[in-house]
């Protein structure tokens, strides 16, 4: 059980272009899921967290007109790169927390999504 | 904004020798967790302990954490190869319950 998937999980685009990547929770119902971004040889860094039928909560320095976050249904949340560019260029992984229970529940990761942009 | 910081950030050990990470944090936390990610792939939960636990036992993972300074740490007894990975602790506060993650230790266990 709590098995999060991605897709896709590599994606190659043009500069300019905009790129989706969903995250759903498999076998449970996720209120929260966080979107976390991850460069080469560092650590994951929080993007934004995305509550279920509400606006997305974005961490500092992280510009929600350039990551779109929705988190239409209890199992699925989007994340839209708008007009990509090269710098953005990274490993983008999402998490999902059970729906159930306290706050504190651990997270389950996907598997993560490559973004290159050329 | 990260917090956490570990060390060291690079180990290289033989096959069957034990592995310890160490991890720093900066803020209040609810709890600490542990994950590891073995390279180009998502992360796996190893071990979750909270504040007001001190120690806590997985298989051949060992944590502690001492809140007084702010710190855990992660031991690996008995490694194999496919221990080789890297290894982020993680803290959730007390608001949201959203993770912080830390630099993160690069583990080679050489076979």
């Amino acid at each position: 059980g709590a098995v999060v998937s991605q897709h896709p999980s590599r994606v190659i685009c043009k500069s300019g272009t905009s790129v989706k990547i969903e995250c759903r929770s498999l076998d449970f119902q996720a209120t929260t899921m966080f979107w976390y971004r991850q460069f080469p040889k560092q650590s994951l860094m929080l993007m934004a967290t995305s509550n279920e039928g509400s606006k997305a909560t974005y961490e500092q320095g992280v510009e929600k007109d350039k990551f779109l976050i929705n988190h239409a249904s209890l199992t699925l949340s989007t994340l839209t790169v708008t007009s990509a560019h090269p710098e953005d260029s990274s490993f983008y992984i999402c998490s999902a927390r059970w729906a159930s229970g306290g706050r504190y529940n651990e997270q389950f990761f996907g598997p993560g999504t490559r973004l290159t942009v050329l | 904004s990260q917090q956490g910081e570990e060390d060291p950030q690079a180990l290289s050990i033989q096959e069957g020798e034990n592995a310890t990470m160490n991890c720093s944090y900066k803020t209040s936390i609810n709890n600490l967790q542990w994950y590891r990610q073995n390279s180009g792939r998502g992360l796996v939960h190893l071990i979750l302990i909270r504040s007001n636990e001190r120690e806590k036992h997985s298989g051949r993972l060992r944590v502690t954490l001492d809140t007084s300074k702010k710190s855990s740490s992660l031991l690996i007894t008995a490694s194999r190869a496919a221990d080789t990975a890297s290894y982020f602790c993680a803290t959730a506060d007390n608001q949201g319950g959203k993770l912080i993650f830390g630099q993160g230790t690069e583990l080679s266990v050489k076979p």
